[in-house]
């Protein structure tokens, strides 16, 4: 079965960081193109950026490059999104995604929550 | 960037069509590639892929789908609507990086 788990969700105190971890399962991770998205409460989808397959292209949308950074580990098959100096409009579910081709998100994990607030 | 425009919500009855739109600020089509694609979010779920390149059944997914559309202008056709597709539909673009999603439209019942 085609699986993507994400873990490190939780409640963090603004201007602090956080790393979320994607973990995949029932496919080759190194075949694929990998990307973040995330939803505010009652809110709709935002991308985020993707990383392709050996990490030597990383592609951020342009309001949110300075505070995320996506990598992969292809030998834990495991992706990760850093966040840094996180504000309230960073409290969000974020969902990894499989990309089949760049872009196109043909799987993704049940998502992750993060909220932000002292 | 790509905006995305689509209807807030559509109230439906079961056994009938429901058709919901997408317009883009610009084409985002290539030659015979149609770079629009949509995705079903139910309450409480993470997205997942429908439709893609605007008319392509994505895998697992139900006949009564359907997609159409070229250029700016694409639609979604469910044919007949069940209980079970009562989610939100987001359309998104692959034509131009920052990939962008529509705002959704929320499928009701009537």
């Amino acid at each position: 079965e085609v699986k993507l788990v994400e873990s490190g969700g939780g409640l963090v105190q603004p201007g602090r960081s956080l790393k979320l971890s994607c973990a995949a399962s029932g496919f080759n991770f190194n075949d694929y193109w990998m990307g973040w998205v995330r939803q505010a409460p009652g809110k709709g989808l935002e991308w985020i950026g993707e990383i392709n397959k050996d990490s030597s292209t990383i592609n951020y949308a342009p309001s949110l490059k300075d505070k995320f950074t996506i990598s992969r580990d292809n030998a834990q098959n495991t992706l990760y999104l850093q966040m840094s100096k996180l504000g309230s409009e960073d409290t969000a579910i974020y969902y990894c995604a499989r990309l089949s081709p760049p872009g196109l998100m043909d799987v993704w994990g049940q998502g992750a929550s993060v909220t932000v607030s002292s | 960037d790509i905006v995305l425009t689509q209807s807030p919500a559509l109230a439906v009855s079961l056994g009938q069509r429901a058709t919901m739109s997408c317009w883009a600020s610009q084409s985002v089509s290539i030659s015979r590639y149609n770079l629009m694609h949509w995705y079903q979010q139910k309450p409480g779920q993470q997205p997942k892929l429908l439709i893609y390149r605007a008319s392509n059944l994505a895998s697992g997914i139900p006949a009564r789908f359907s997609g159409s559309g070229s250029g700016t202008d694409f639609i979604l056709t469910i044919n007949p609507v069940q209980a079970d597709d009562i989610a939100t539909y987001y359309c998104q673009q692959t034509r131009e990086s920052p990939w962008t999603f529509g705002g959704g439209t929320k499928v009701e019942l009537k």
